[in-house]
């Protein structure tokens, strides 16, 4: 099973600031990697697939980069909406296998 | 558009059952692999299972295989999980998600389930 690593637990962020959040795999992951996001209380939401394509509808402040073991995910001008907790998956091999999160929130 | 909605969880006591469903709209939903992911209280998201598109193939995880038992019924357009011998880390929300093959595109808004005595 491979193993997601993500860093750091909580990241304390100021609106309008940038944040980056990381992913390190256990073993290399090609480029088959997604980011979800999910608020208190809703389901998760896809952001970024394939480790840098931004699914359908997410804003253009959110990027993803990486490939291989290790992961980015990079939100550029922070707005209040966005603090909530990210987890990154990986889909290169069964089980699909989720990161323990990284919580954003305000600073 | 695309909606997914789970029905069925409650409260049970440890050792029971419960079984859970996702009806789905919006989409051809034979046309799928879908899935079954929960997050436990203050827990991150973990996969639990995954189903074809036509039912006849299915894949748990470790901690609910021989307990969990995933099926659909493509003509209903609903997505089910037979969950026994329940366990007390077991509590959790579970949600379906649709698989699109680079991640899960959408996801139902999940329903709590817990197991206490």
């Amino acid at each position: 099973e491979i193993v997601m690593t993500q860093s750091p637990a909580t990241l304390s962020v100021s609106p309008g600031e940038r944040a980056t959040l990381s992913c390190r795999a256990s073993q290399s992951l090609s480029s088959n990697l997604a980011w979800y996001l999910q608020k208190p209380g809703q389901a998760p939401r896809l952001l970024i697939y394939d480790a840098s394509t931004r699914a359908t509808g997410v804003p253009a402040r959110f990027s993803g980069s990486g490939s291989g073991t290790e992961f980015t995910l990079t939100i550029s001008s922070l707005q209040s909406e966005d603090f909530a907790v990210y987890y990154c998956q990986q889909y290169y091999s069964w089980p699909y296998t989720f990161g323990l999160g990284t919580k954003l929130e305000i600073k | 558009e695309v909606q997914l909605v789970e029905s069925g969880g409650g409260l049970v006591q440890p050792g029971g059952s419960l079984r859970l469903s996702c009806a789905a709209s919006g989409f051809t939903f034979s046309t799928y692999w879908m899935h079954w992911v929960r997050k436990a209280p203050g827990k991150g998201l973990v996969w639990v299972s995954r189903i074809n598109r036509d039912g006849s193939s299915t894949t748990y995880a470790d901690s609910v295989r021989g307990r969990f038992t995933m099926s659909r019924d493509n003509a209903k357009n609903t997505l089910y999980l037979q969950m026994n011998s329940l366990r007390a880390e077991d509590t959790a929300v579970y949600y379906c998600a649709r698989d699109i093959l680079t991640g899960f595109d959408d996801w139902g808004q999940g329903t709590l389930v817990t197991v206490s005595s």
